[in-house]
């Protein structure tokens, strides 16, 4: 079965610093890998998504993620985080082709420093 | 906005009654998933359907049950309620079938069961 580790369960960054959450997911074959963002009271926003060519991905909201498959890992990137920021990330996967939903990461509650 | 439409925002209710949660996809999109979401488990699929049929199951109980109707509404019965079943439920809808297609995700279903 597939699953998604998300290593930290809170991270907090000062505003301007770069960030980097890490995910980790287990499937046999290639998957579709996405991160989601969920403000407080809202539902989830998909900030982008991989499936297959480039490894590196662009987002919205100047995030991008770099698929690396020696690593299982799809880790998502910002260069300088705003205090808009403050909200909490999850990584998900899907099986390709497939009938499935997503499977979710425990997600990364990422706090903004001032 | 998504564009996805669940109701009602919130609901109480007491162990072992029966409620409905309803939810209003985008406009064209053919599948509708369903999500839960809790402290203990986190977010997890429970199941999808595309343009009226069950296309995909997750870790749905036996007590829940969902359908897809003419008109692409979908609703998610909840039964025999126990304390346990406390979560907000997410409605996501994508215009295919395949998680290729991007979910766009409503705002959710606060259920509370005293």
């Amino acid at each position: 079965a597939q699953s998604v580790t998300q290593p930290d369960i809170h991270i907090t960054v000062s505003e301007g610093a770069s960030l980097e959450l890490r995910c980790n997911y287990s499937y046999g074959a290639t998957p579709y890998l996405f991160w989601y963002v969920q403000s407080p009271g809202q539902g989830l926003q998909l900030l982008l998504k991989y499936f297959s060519g480039d490894t590196l991905v662009q987002g919205i909201k100047g995030f991008e993620a770099e698929f690396k498959r020696s690593q299982s890992s799809f880790n998502l990137r910002k260069p300088s985080v705003h205090w808009s920021d403050a909200a909490e990330y999850f990584c998900a996967v899907a099986s390709g082709g497939g009938a499935d939903g997503l499977t979710f990461g425990k997600g990364t509650h990422l706090i903004i420093q001032p | 906005d998504s564009g996805v439409t669940q109701t009602p925002k919130h609901l109480i209710t007491a162990t072992g009654q029966r409620v409905t949660l309803r939810c209003s996809p985008r406009s064209g999109d053919l599948s509708v998933y369903w999500y839960q979401q809790s402290l203990d488990q986190g977010l997890q699929f429970l199941i999808q359907y595309y343009n009226g049929e069950e296309r995909a199951k997750g870790n749905i109980l036996e007590r829940f049950s969902a359908q897809q109707f003419p008109d692409l509404h979908s609703e998610l019965n909840l039964s025999s309620l126990e304390l346990g079943d406390s979560a907000l439920y997410f409605c996501a809808s994508s215009v295919g079938g395949d998680p290729l297609y991007e979910q766009y995700f409503g705002p959710g279903t606060r259920l509370t069961v005293t």
